[in-house]
């Protein structure tokens, strides 16, 4: 079946360091990508998607691209922040059209100042 | 904008006891979803409901069961309360295109309703 396989963490790192998460996938078909990010105590927000091969997705300095040949949806952010410590989840869109997403198993982001 | 509202936001039960978890989508979003979140764990799917007919069901025990009501509300019942169903249940929320039937990406999530069972 559909999933998807995220990078162990935690990441720690300094401010202004760069980030990259790696996600990749498996799937019958070429699903909606996404990237939720978690909030600790929070519920689950959209930080971007993106819906077909080569769609670049983006939002408050982060980056994914659709990479069919690779079957990859990388996070990439080129100056992380101590308010970007969150735990990130990368998660595709299921079979169907019932909409259900699946998720990685979330990668932790810890930022030092 | 308004967003998901889920209540209650915690839950203390004992076990073998019952639990009603409420979800109140964004206004004009049909489909409504549930996942559950163990202790540093991804969210698993549970059941979903569009037009208040369930659309899709994934790892969801036979103790739990849900339903969508006519102002698009949901609320997911859990009987038996087990040790394991301690978890951060979350509510999302979409909508379809107006007259196509076509179901929009994007899911809107709610804070979540941590239940604890002892």
């Amino acid at each position: 079946g559909d999933s998807v396989t995220q990078m162990e963490g935690p990441v720690t790192l300094s401010e202004e360091a760069f980030l990259t998460i790696n996600c990749t996938y498996t799937a019958t078909g070429y699903p909606s990508l996404f990237w939720y990010v978690q909030y600790p105590g929070e519920g689950l927000q959209l930080l971007l998607k993106a819906t077909k091969a080569d769609d670049k997705g983006s939002n408050k300095g982060f980056e994914a691209t659709y990479r069919k040949e690779t079957t990859s949806f990388h996070l990439e952010k080129g100056s992380v922040q101590v308010s970007d410590s969150a735990v990130y989840f990368c998660a595709l869109r299921g079979p169907g059209n019932t909409g259900k997403l699946i998720f990685g198993q979330g990668t932790t982001l810890q930022v030092k100042p | 904008a308004a967003g998901v509202i889920q209540s209650p936001r915690h839950l203390i039960k004992e076990k073998r006891e019952t639990a009603t978890l409420k979800c109140y989508p964004i206004p004009r979003h049909d489909t409504v979803y549930w996942y559950q979140q163990g202790p540093g764990q991804d969210p698993q799917f549970l059941i979903s409901f569009y037009e208040k007919m369930q659309s899709d069901k994934g790892s969801i025990p036979d103790r739990f069961s849900a339903q969508q009501f006519s102002d698009y509300h949901s609320e997911l019942n859990m009987s038996s309360l087990e040790l394991g169903d301690s978890a951060l249940y979350f509510c999302a929320s979409s909508s379809h295109l107006s007259g196509t039937g076509f179901l929009t990406d994007t899911q809107y999530f709610g804070p979540g309703t941590r239940l604890t069972v002892l």
